[in-house]
């Protein structure tokens, strides 16, 4: 069965830390891996696409990495803002149709003071 | 980015009335379109693929005659939930590819609408 896992479920940190978020996925074959921003009753807001031969990809304050070899991705968000408060999620996408794509349960930010 | 567009924000009906929600792509065109349901702290769900000038494919436990999905032009897919009751409750999202061909591309997604049925 395809899954992507997410942890940790929720996570508080001080404004100006940061931290990494995880994301394990069973989805194969792959296509691509995504992170998005989801602010609470808002749509999600893509943060970085990475394909198979993509190790590493930034935007901004965020870094994500993929291992395809272990499945498994990371965000990373540097010098954390209060604006970063949401909820992240993994998506992976499928080889071949782009419409499937797998989504994690997220992880729950909040950042403060 | 692209920007995708979705009206209502949100809507609260009574039981056993029809909602419609527009899902609309500002700029660019899509020839397809994508409905998700997100319920609090679970993931969002495909609940169908709309194709442009044909019926929408539907994921299997999603009823289609509860869930009218229309997507008359490029830019524009509809969902119409009928004969909403209280366990249709939820956040409903759309997104939008641009492009008409298929393969590996970005998906913009709507601001989401949440439906309340009283």
């Amino acid at each position: 069965k395809n899954q992507v896992e997410q942890s940790p479920q929720s996570l508080i940190i001080l404004e100006g830390k940061n931290c990494t978020l995880q994301c394990n996925y069973t989805v194969s074959p792959f296509s691509n891996l995504r992170w998005y921003k989801q602010d609470t009753g808002r749509g999600p807001v893509s943060l970085t696409i990475m394909t198979f031969s993509e190790n590493t990809k930034s935007n901004g304050r965020y870094t994500a990495t993929l291992d395809a070899d272990t499945k498994q991705s990371s965000l990373h968000i540097t010098a954390s803002q209060l604006s970063d408060s949401a909820s992240y999620i993994c998506v992976v996408a499928l080889t071949g149709t782009a419409s499937k794509l797998t989504f994690g349960t997220g992880t729950r930010l909040q950042v403060t003071l | 980015g692209a920007v995708v567009s979705q009206h209502p924000s949100w809507v609260i009906c009574k039981s056993g009335t029809s909602v419609k929600i527009e899902c609309r792509s500002l700029d660019f065109q899509a020839t397809t379109m994508f409905w998700y349901r997100q319920f609090p702290k679970q993931s969002l769900m495909l609940m169908a693929t709309s194709n442009e000038g044909s019926k929408a494919t539907y994921e299997q436990g999603v009823e289609k005659d509860k869930f009218l999905i229309n997507h008359a032009s490029l830019t524009l897919s509809t969902l119409t939930v009928t004969s909403a009751h209280p366990e249709d409750s939820s956040f409903y999202i759309c997104s939008a590819r641009p492009g008409t061909g298929g393969g590996f591309t970005e998906a913009f997604f709507g601001q989401g609408t949440r439906l309340t049925v009283v």
